[in-house]
């Protein structure tokens, strides 16, 4: 399967920790999503990249939470310090520059104690 | 700002009936509408999107959607609704020559058999 994919799946940590999360999008695929999904809510976006270069954060990406796209292929999210309302489901999307729709990974689901 | 109404947080149909899935955006500009569907412990599907041309589009799973420029809807439709196409759908919009995706709340769909 050449589908988006995401690890880990769960993630449980305590408050206060540095959690990170990787994302391995489609191959072909130059753009490179970060959305956070909580409960009864749809996907919030939170970055995105074109290729290695971060062009768009939300105001939702507070400075605890950091991305990078190292050589425009996998992507890592990191949360500092994390808080309790940091718990959500983080999902990662890909797409070509030409076409505008995004395929999603299954996403890694944060829990922060 | 883009925003996306999904009105109606559950929708039962009985298999066999036709079943549509309301959308209503609020854009500045041109928008691109998508649906997209979300199973249990997995990440959302691209069904269908609205760019140009047609206002009736046709995606997977025998989904179509009708895009409304006068109501600013664009609502999900299929003739005979399945019992496995109980899930959790969401509508996204996308300016022109935008990058991220506004998703509405979603709808949760409920074929009973």
């Amino acid at each position: 399967d050449t589908g988006v994919s995401q690890n880990p799946r769960h993630k449980i940590t305590k408050r206060g920790q540095n959690v990170t999360f990787r994302c391995d999008p489609i191959s072909e695929h130059n753009r490179l999503y970060w959305y956070r999904q909580t409960l009864g809510q749809g996907p919030e976006f939170l970055t995105y990249f074109q290729n290695e270069a971060q062009l768009e954060k939300s105001r939702l990406l507070s400075d605890r939470f950091s991305a990078e796209r190292p050589k425009g292929s996998f992507s890592t999210l990191e949360i500092q310090r994390t808080e309790q309302g940091d718990s959500a489901m983080y999902l990662c999307a890909s797409s070509f520059t030409s076409e505008y729709e995004q395929y999603f990974g299954p996403g890694t689901r944060l829990t922060v104690t | 700002a883009q925003s996306v109404a999904q009105p109606e947080d559950q929708v039962n149909v009985a298999e066999g009936n036709p079943l549509t899935v309301k959308c209503t955006y609020s854009v500045s500009g041109n928008p691109y509408l998508f649906w997209y569907v979300q199973y249990p412990n997995r990440g959302l599907q691209f069904l269908l999107k609205y760019i140009t041309g047609d206002n009736l589009v046709k995606g997977s799973y025998g989904f179509e959607a009708e895009f409304n420029k006068s109501q600013t809807s664009f609502h999900l439709k299929k003739p005979s609704a399945l019992v496995s196409d109980s899930a959790l759908y969401f509508c996204a919009v996308i300016l022109a020559y935008g990058q991220n995706f506004v998703f509405g709340p979603g709808t949760r769909l409920s074929v009973l058999p």
